[in-house]
């Protein structure tokens, strides 16, 4: 079964620091992959996803991902993070096949940027 | 443009009562819809997702059900609530293998 994993559970950084944050999944077949966000009391949004293509995928806010099939990874980056990017960050991963409905999350990542 | 609804956004019930939470969506046909259980720590669990009218599909044994009675509407349903059942649940919306979009979301609390 398909699974995704986030490794950093928490992280602190101070603003204009560089963020990465991790993202591993497991499938073998073709995937659909996603980052999403939610802010404290918001819904979840979509910050950037990738289906085929340039495996640098370039999102919303700043933020970037880059796909790396030979890793399973996905991992999302910023190069100057700000307070406003505090937020509960999501991987998720539609994979093909008879999963191809499905839309699995990781367990997420919550950072904390101090002013 | 599409609109998901779902509510209420907050309820309180007693173990053993029953639950029923609905979802739907506007601006669109024959979405893919989910649903799933966010807890700290925790992620996004899926629960359930549907890809047309009658066709649910459960990726975790639980106390829970859902139907979709009509092609934008999906119901969170249990018949008795356990404690355990408490959570903050989410709808979502998506055309096949494209982003999903989500609800606002259900905190329930059983007492």
């Amino acid at each position: 079964a398909q699974s995704v994993s986030q490794h950093n559970h928490h992280v602190i950084l101070s603003e204009a620091a560089s963020l990465e944050l991790g993202c591993n999944y497991s499938y073998g077949g073709t995937v659909n992959l996603f980052w999403y966000v939610q802010y404290p009391g918001q819904h979840l949004q979509l910050l950037l996803k990738y289906f085929s293509g340039d495996p640098l995928v370039k999102g919303i806010k700043g933020f970037e991902a880059e796909f790396i099939k030979s890793k399973f990874s996905f991992n999302l980056r910023k190069p100057s993070v700000q307070w406003s990017d505090t937020a509960e960050y999501f991987c998720a991963v539609n994979a093909g096949g008879d999963s191809s409905y499905k839309l699995i999350f990781g367990s997420g990542t919550r950072l904390l940027v101090r002013p | 443009s599409q609109t998901i609804h779902q509510w209420p956004a907050t309820l309180v019930q007693p173990v053993g009562s029953p639950l029923s939470l609905e979802c739907t969506v506007e601006g669109t046909s024959n979405p893919n819809l989910y649903w799933y259980r966010q807890a700290a720590g925790r992620g996004l669990q899926l629960l359930f997702y549907s890809v047309g009218i009658g066709q649910i599909s459960s990726e975790v044994p639980q106390n829970l059900s859902a139907s979709r009675p009509q092609d934008r509407q999906f119901i969170l349903s249990s018949k008795k609530l356990l404690l355990s059942d408490s959570g903050f649940y989410l709808c979502a919306w998506s055309a096949t293998r494209l982003e999903a979009f989500f609800g606002q979301g259900t905190r329930l609390t059983v007492v």
